[in-house]
This record gives C-alpha cells, structure tokens and sequence, in this order.
C-alpha cells in the first residue's frame, strides 16, 4: 500500500519569508505525487503534480516541489510567502499503475496547515 | 468553465435519518470519486466510478453507504440509518479519466453533515 507522511501538522511563517512544506512518500514502485491547496470552506484545488516527466515541478502561484526518489521525498517550497498562502496544503499520492485495480483514488497526507504572519 | 458542483452545501440531519448528497461533475469527465474529511481521519477514499460502473468501493465504511452515476455525469451519495461517525465533509473529485494515475482529480466544495 502506498501512503504519505506529512511532516508538521503546524507551520507558521512570516510574510517574505521562504516556505517549506515536507512530504515523504512510501512506494514500492514509482509514485505519482500531487499537492492541493484547501483554502478554509473550499475544496481542493491542484497546485502541482509529478508525473515523472522531470523531477522539479513548478506550480501555480510561485509553489515548487522538487521529486526526490532517493529521499523518497516530495517537499513543497515557496521563495516568499504572501498572506493569502495562509491555507491547509495536503500531499497525496496515486495508486501504482501497475496495481491494474483501475481505480486512481488519491491516498493523502494528514495535511499541513500554513499560517503567514505579517 | 464550470467546475464540480456539489449539493447541499450543508446538511444537518437527525441520528438515524437517510440523506442523499449530489454531485455535478465538470462536462466529459467520464471518471468521479467520493471522499471524506474528517477532523479525525483526514481525507478518506469512499468510492469511484468509472461512466456509470463503480469498479471500486473499497472505501465505504458500511452498508450504509451506497452510491450511484446516471448518465455518465450525475452521483449521488446515500447514507442511510445516519450515525454521529457520519459526520463530516463529503468532497467529490471528477477527471477525465484518461491518463490513468496521472490525471488530476477537480475537487467540488463539498457537503458538510452534521448528524446530531
């Protein structure tokens, strides 16, 4: 079974300053990796996904993460945090291809709630 | 263009009452999943459809839980015989089915329950 550990349930940062959300992944083949944003009573928007087409992923609004398989870590960063980045940010992770179960549901992360102080 | 919607937004129910949450995924998306948040699970897996077929529910937590597509698009979530445990938010996930692991899953706003 695949599953994902999101390091910090807490992270607190102030404005400007760089953004680190830590993601490692358990896989007994080669994963695909994904970060969503929940921003408070929303769903989940995509920020990025690795998709093994290169290993430093840039997402959207200024998120990168970079795929480490011999870390086997996905960790998310951001040069500068805004105050609008204040959100849950959850890492998940897809079933093998190879399971042949036909069913992609995402196995998530416990999720990693950013506050960005002014 | 229109994302997942999802209906009631919110929806308070008595112990032992059966509701029925519904989910409008995004046109074309031939793939839709059920999940739920918990404060003390995190996000859960419920079940998947493939068009109108549901290939896996291994994530349903009881018999309680059932659900059915129509026509491709439309799901609707039942539980029935609500219980305290129920609650939480229900999120539905569309994609387009056709990427296998890779395809992005667009999440709806989700139904909060609230079982008193």
């Amino acid at each position: 079974a695949q599953s994902v550990t999101q390091l910090g349930s807490h992270v607190s940062v102030s404005e400007g300053a760089l953004v680190l959300l830590r993601c490692n992944y358990s896989s007994s083949v080669p994963p695909y990796l994904f970060w969503y944003v929940q921003y408070p009573n929303q769903g989940l928007q995509l920020l990025l996904k690795y998709t093994s087409a290169a290993t430093l992923v840039k997402g959207i609004n200024g998120f990168e993460a970079e795929f480490k398989k011999s870390e086997t870590s996905f960790h998310l960063t951001k040069p500068s945090a805004h105050m609008s980045d204040a959100a849950e940010y959850f890492c998940a992770v897809t079933s093998s291809p190879y399971s042949g179960a036909g069913s992609y549901q995402l196995t998530f992360g416990k999720g990693t709630k950013l506050s960005v102080i002014p | 263009g229109a994302g997942v919607s999802q209906s009631p937004s919110n929806k308070v129910t008595e112990k032992g009452k059966d509701v029925e949450l519904r989910c409008d995924p995004i046109s074309g998306h031939t793939a839709l999943y059920w999940y739920r948040q918990s404060l003390g699970q995190g996000l859960e897996f419920l079940i998947y459809f493939q068009g109108n077929s549901a290939p896996d529910k291994s994530g349903l937590p009881s018999d309680r839980f059932s659900a059915e597509r129509t026509g491709g698009s439309v799901s609707t979530l039942t539980i029935q015989r609500t219980q305290q445990e129920d609650s939480a938010v229900y999120l539905c996930a569309s994609s387009l089915g056709i990427s296998g692991p890779s395809d992005t899953q667009y999440f709806g706003p989700g139904t909060r329950l609230t079982v008193l």
